[in-house]
């Protein structure tokens, strides 16, 4: 069976702190496809990124950044020196075995306080 | 435009109505999705479809329908609504079709349900 857990169910930070969302997943499948989106209060939901499981190496895109362990079957995502633009609430999902199904985890809201 | 649009964005209704949520999208994607999304469970599965003939059952089917009337037209509907079916719905298209595609999910802006 396919899973997602984000435990963290909500975070706050204070503008400029380093913060981590963590996500870990459950799958049998040796092909599959990690997903981060993110949820601003606006509501609409936007893509961040995509990672497959053959490509274990990390990620930096500006202030983001997302360490993919296939070890610890986690996929976390690291917001440096945050904005109070960053408040939002952020889903991991997992697509296994192919682009069928996706499968998210319950969110984590971060709250960025200026 | 939006190239994912869902109408109604907000609907209140009664126990026992009959409710449609339209989807059309102008991404020539072949799959189409309907989530629901409850606070602290994420974004679950209703139905989902990869073409016209195609309709599957997500993880969340009892109580929903779908209909995939076009490639472009994928409608959710609560035939008796009841109050625990209160959540916001979102429809989602995909353009997975193998290798060269980025198989995101493109996310309508949601439609908010209250069943009274």
């Amino acid at each position: 069976a396919q899973k997602v857990t984000q435990a963290q169910t909500e975070i706050s930070v204070v503008e400029k702190e380093d913060v981590t969302l963590d996500c870990v997943y459950e799958t049998r499948d040796t092909t599959y496809y990690l997903f981060w989106y993110k949820q601003p209060p606006s509501g609409e939901l936007v893509f961040l990124i995509r990672r497959n499981s053959f490509d274990e190496q990390n990620e930096i895109s500006g202030r983001y950044s997302w360490n993919f362990q296939k070890s610890t079957s986690s996929f976390n995502f690291t917001i440096t020196a945050s904005q109070v633009v960053d408040s939002a609430v952020y889903f991991c999902a997992l697509s296994a075995p192919d682009f069928n199904k996706f499968y998210f985890g319950s969110g984590t809201k971060l709250n960025v306080k200026p | 435009d939006a190239d994912v649009t869902q109408t109604p964005r907000n609907r209140i209704t009664k126990t026992g109505k009959r409710i449609m949520l339209e989807c059309s999208q102008t991404k020539g994607h072949d799959r189409m999705y309907w989530y629901r999304q409850d606070p602290g469970l994420g974004l679950r599965l209703i139905y989902y479809s990869f073409d016209v003939k195609d309709i599957n059952k997500g993880e969340i089917s009892d109580g929903y329908s779908v209909s995939r009337q076009a490639q472009a037209k994928f409608s959710l509907s609560l035939e008796s609504a009841i109050p625990n079916q209160t959540a916001l719905y979102f429809c989602a298209t995909s353009d997975w079709k193998g290798q060269g595609s980025t198989g995101e999910l493109f996310f309508g802006e949601g439609s908010r349900l209250t069943v009274l």
